[in-house]
């Protein structure tokens, strides 16, 4: 199975400053012949499901803010909150749908400093 | 829009059994794959089966092969989870996923989940 490991497991960062997770696979999602990242993050609020933030490693989901960004390749990702806002507290999790089983990350949790 | 009601679960002694249910509406259910995923009490995410969009395909995680049976009525717009044998560790929340496509493996919608408790 994809090993996905995530980084950190928690931070807490002040309201209207950047906030970067990390995560990283055991090997490439990285599909050749279309050139696509297999990765997706995703948003979970405490007593929520989980909500689809960004697919193929880069693509904001319609109705998801754009201070929200999804980069890498490979087998090294981030996703990047521009500016913290207080409905952004959470857990994000990243997946990988490369390979089966699909494998998720342990997750970041995301608090205000 | 997409919805994904999840029902059945509740309390179970070991070695019991439990059907969950899915009842899906806002999207041509047929065309799509469905996805069930877990996460139990303040835990990370688990994939655990998979059916495509028309039936004819099962997957299902190592940790729950030979006792979960996922299975789908496109008439009904229902899918199922059969869960027998059950052990503590199947202890969590049992979410619906709708898949982007009709085999994808990356989940664009989710339910809100039901709770399935294995206690003696």
């Amino acid at each position: 199975d994809i090993v996905m490991t995530q980084s950190p497991d928690s931070l807490a960062v002040s309201l209207g400053e950047r906030a970067t997770i990390n995560c990283k696979s055991s090997q490439s999602l990285l599909y050749i012949s279309n050139n696509k990242n297999y990765l997706t993050w995703y948003q979970q609020k405490p007593g929520q499901p989980p909500k689809l933030l960004i697919s193929w490693a880069s693509t904001r989901e319609s109705g998801v803010p754009d201070r929200f960004s999804g980069s890498g390749s490979g087998t090294d990702f981030t996703l990047t909150i521009s500016s913290l806002q207080a409905e952004d507290v959470a857990v994000y999790y990243c997946q990988q749908y490369y390979d089966t089983p699909p494998t998720f990350g342990r997750g970041t949790k995301v608090e205000i400093k | 829009q997409v919805q994904l009601v999840e029902s059945g679960g509740g309390v179970v002694q070991p070695g019991e059994s439990l059907r969950l249910s899915c009842a899906a509406s806002g999207f041509a259910f047929s065309s799509f794959g469905i996805h069930w995923v877990r996460q139990a009490p303040g835990k990370g995410l688990e994939w655990v089966a998979f059916i495509r969009h028309d039936g004819s395909n099962q997957f299902y995680a190592d940790s729950v092969k030979g006792r979960f049976t996922i299975s789908r009525d496109n008439s009904k717009n229902m899918l199922y989870l059969q869960v027998n044998s059950l052990r503590a560790e199947d202890t969590a929340i049992y979410y619906c996923v709708k898949a982007y496509s009709r085999t994808s493996y990356y989940f664009d919608y989710w339910g809100q989940g039901t709770l399935v408790t294995v206690s003696s």
